[in-house]
């Protein structure tokens, strides 16, 4: 099936910088969606796009949807200690309904 | 509401054990499914459903056995427990179909050994 490869794998940051990771794919996505995944947790849902170009805001989370439909792109601005997890991209893949990247691991110095 | 709801929390197996990890939701959501998350790997799909009576396959069904009797469960059943199945196990659900965006339970850590 389709992969999606997120990158970095894993980021270590100091509190109040601001943070950019990303996801790819070989293949068209029609949607992009990012998780988040708290120590213990299963992942919540922080943004939906739905279309080629689409940008779209949740607090500090802003995230785009590529103009190529290859790849997404999030950003966090001014980084807390509660940023700290796991943030997953992903997007239906033909007949699976969604296919997840690997995760970029997000560290929070304070 | 409870959301996604997991049972248990946590599970240590013998190999060759079987046994069934339950998951329930109270949102009244057509789309169900399961994951298993190791590390490094992401999220992988296992089983998911569309609606009651109606289950497929996902990326790594093998070793496990599913069925949707009624639209709030869909339990997991594990045949013969085999160490590789060492995980986290979450279970998720969505109101469309397409299961886009889902909703995750608290996940079950699975121990075989």
């Amino acid at each position: 099936g389709q992969q999606l490869n997120q990158s970095p794998q894993s980021m270590f940051i100091q509190e109040g910088e601001d943070v950019s990771m990303n996801c790819t794919s070989s293949s068209i996505f029609n949607t992009w969606l990012w998780y988040k995944q708290d120590p213990g947790e299963g992942p919540v849902l922080l943004i939906a796009l739905y279309k080629a170009g689409e940008l779209t805001s949740n607090g500090r989370l802003t995230a785009q949807f590529g103009i190529t439909r290859k790849d997404s792109f999030l950003n966090i601005s001014a980084s807390i200690p509660s940023d700290v997890g796991i943030y997953f991209c992903a997007g239906p893949s033909g007949n699976t309904p969604l296919v997840f990247g690997k995760g970029t691991r997000l560290s929070v110095i304070a | 509401n409870a959301g996604v709801t997991q049972t248990p929390k946590f599970q240590v197996l013998k190999t060759g054990q079987s046994m069934t990890l339950q998951c329930a939701q109270d949102m009244n959501h057509e789309y169900m499914s399961w994951y298993r998350q190791d590390p490094g790997m992401g999220l992988r799909l296992i089983h998911y459903s569309v609606g009651a009576g109606i289950t497929d396959q996902g990326e790594v069904p093998n070793g496990y056995n599913v069925s949707r009797s009624t639209t709030e469960d869909f339990p997991l059943r594990l045949l013969s427990a085999a160490p590789s199945q060492t995980s986290v196990y979450f279970c998720a659900s969505s109101y469309l179909a397409g299961g886009y965006e889902q909703y995750f339970g608290p996940g079950t850590r699975l121990t075989v050994t």
